[in-house]
């Protein structure tokens, strides 16, 4: 029973295209996040979600858009993918924003842009 | 800008010793600071949290020490096992968004 489930696992997909990255927890957590890992294993974060109160990163281009239709879920829309998009995008939650509770993170999904 | 600055090359740590890994932060002052394990195609996986006016925290055989003087963290395992080879990710926490993560450190307990 995944507490925190992102699908597809892996995503391949070509240059301009449009793609969606679901993610879906079971904790009754208030608060979602997307995190972006580079080549690097930087993980940074893009959004965080909170009771309707979405927070970006300033570097996230704006061709990111995170959309919950409740608040089990947060799924990661990409519009005119680019190589540089490559990376694995991590689901997770917490009870609480703020980072004073443990997060759940989701196994990934790898984005491949060719 | 905030900076959180971990070991990034690998650490070799012989089975049995103590493993220490170390978190330094500038620009930042946390409430909160996490570390995380994660293994190779997997996310991250909670370890430990440690508020600001706490200095030491122990779960098993993992310990955290929390200096805000120094803004240093130190992460340690005891009794190592080659099954605690991963990498290890310290986390500040305390603003609206969430956790800001090191580049985490790359641990190999050799047998």
């Amino acid at each position: 029973d995944t507490a925190v489930s992102q699908t597809p696992k892996y995503l391949v997909t070509q240059m301009g295209n449009d793609k969606s990255i679901k993610c879906e927890q079971n904790l009754g957590h208030d608060t979602m996040y997307w995190y972006k890992q580079d080549s690097k294993k930087f993980l940074k974060i893009m959004f965080s979600y909170n009771n309707k109160e979405l927070i970006i990163n300033e570097t996230v281009p704006n061709r990111f858009s995170p959309k919950s239709p409740d608040k089990a879920h947060l799924n990661l829309h990409i519009n005119s993918l680019e190589l540089g998009d490559s990376a694995v995008y991590f689901c997770a939650s917490s009870p609480q924003g703020m980072g004073n509770t443990e997060a759940f993170f989701g196994q990934g999904t790898r984005l491949t842009v060719v | 800008s905030q900076k959180i600055e971990q070991n990034s090359e690998a650490l070799n740590i012989q089975e049995g010793k103590t493993a220490t890994l170390t978190c330094n932060y500038t620009n930042y002052s946390p409430a909160y600071l996490q570390w995380y394990r994660q293994d190779p195609g997997r996310g991250p996986v909670f370890l430990l949290l440690i508020r600001e006016n706490e200095k030491e925290k122990r779960k098993e055989r993992l310990k955290v020490t929390f200096d805000t003087t120094l803004k240093q963290s130190l992460f340690h395992i005891t009794a190592s096992q080659p099954a605690d080879s991963a990498t290890y990710l310290c986390a500040l926490g305390g603003g609206a968004d969430g956790l800001t993560f090191g580049k985490g450190t790359h641990l190999i307990i050799q047998p």
